[in-house]
C-alpha cells in the first residue's frame, strides 16, 4: 500500500525560483526519505529525516517534517534546469529492510 | 566506481515466456531489493533479500521469483504467471538491513511483454 502522497503531482517553475513539494502520510513513521528520479533512470537518495527531527538541510535542499500533521516538505532553492526530475518521498514505518513505502511523486519542470 | 548494474536496459518478450532480469552490485551491501514502477506510480516492492541464500516476499511477489546465491547478485525472474508484466523494474541495495539505510538504485530494466 502507498503511504506517502506527494503534492502537487506536477510543478513547473522558472529557473532561479524556489520549488516546494509536499508529502503527506497516514501512519506513524521512523523516518522519511526523499529521492530524485531523472527520466528513465533509477532513483537517487537526497536526504533522510528522522521522526525526532524537524528540519534538515543539504546544499540547496531543505526538508521539514511535522509529525503532528503527518507531513513533510522538500524545498529546492535557486532551481536549475538540472533539477528537472520526479521527486518521491518514502516513509519507513517499521525498522526492517522492507520498511520503505514510496509515494507517486511530484514531477518538477524547471523552465530556462 | 561502485554501483548497481542492471541489464539489459530494454527487454522484449512474448507472452507466456519467463524472463530473467540481472542485478549486480559492487558496493558490498548486504540488502538487495526489487521494485516495480508503473507510469505515474510510485515504487512497489516485489522481493528483498537481507543476506545470501535468504529472501522475503514484498507487496507484489506473485508471478515473480528471485535467488540470492552470491552477495553481489540478485536476479529477478518474471514468470508467465505474472498477469501484467510490462513495467519498469528497479533493483536497489542498502548497506544495512534497516529502513534507515538509504537505497542505492540501478538504472532499471524496461520490460515489454506482447
Amino acid at each position: 500500500s502507498q503511504q506517502g502522497e506527494e503534492d502537487p503531482q506536477a510543478l513547473s517553475i522558472q529557473e532561479g525560483e524556489n520549488a516546494t513539494m509536499n508529502c503527506s502520510y497516514k501512519t506513524s513513521i521512523n523516518n522519511l526519505q526523499w529521492y530524485r528520479q531523472n527520466s528513465g533512470r533509477g532513483l537517487v537518495h537526497l536526504i533522510l529525516i528522522r521522526s525526532n527531527e524537524r528540519e534538515k538541510h543539504s546544499g540547496r535542499l531543505r526538508v521539514t517534517l511535522d509529525t503532528s500533521k503527518k507531513s513533510s516538505s522538500l524545498l529546492i532553492t535557486a532551481s536549475r534546469a538540472a533539477d528537472t526530475a520526479s521527486y518521491f518521498c518514502a516513509t519507513a514505518s517499521g525498522g526492517g529492510a522492507d520498511g520503505l513505502t514510496f509515494g507517486k511523486g511530484t514531477h518538477l519542470i524547471i523552465q530556462p | 566506481d561502485g554501483g548497481i548494474t542492471q541489464s539489459p536496459k530494454y527487454l522484449f518478450r512474448k507472452e507466456g515466456q519467463n524472463v530473467t532480469l540481472s542485478c549486480e552490485q559492487n558496493l558490498n551491501h548486504d540488502a538487495m531489493y526489487w521494485y516495480r514502477q508503473d507510469p505515474g506510480q510510485g515504487l512497489r516492492l516485489i522481493y528483498y533479500s537481507q543476506i545470501v541464500n535468504d529472501f522475503q516476499k514484498g507487496d507484489i511477489a506473485e508471478g515473480y521469483s528471485v535467488s540470492r546465491e552470491k552477495k553481489e547478485s540478485f536476479p529477478l525472474t518474471v514468470t508467465s504467471a505474472q498477469k501484467n508484466p510490462t513495467a519498469f523494474y528497479l533493483c536497489a541495495s542498502s548497506i544495512a538491513t534497516t529502513s534507515a539505510s538509504p537505497l542505492h538504485f540501478g538504472n532499471g530494466t524496461r520490460l515489454t511483454v506482447t
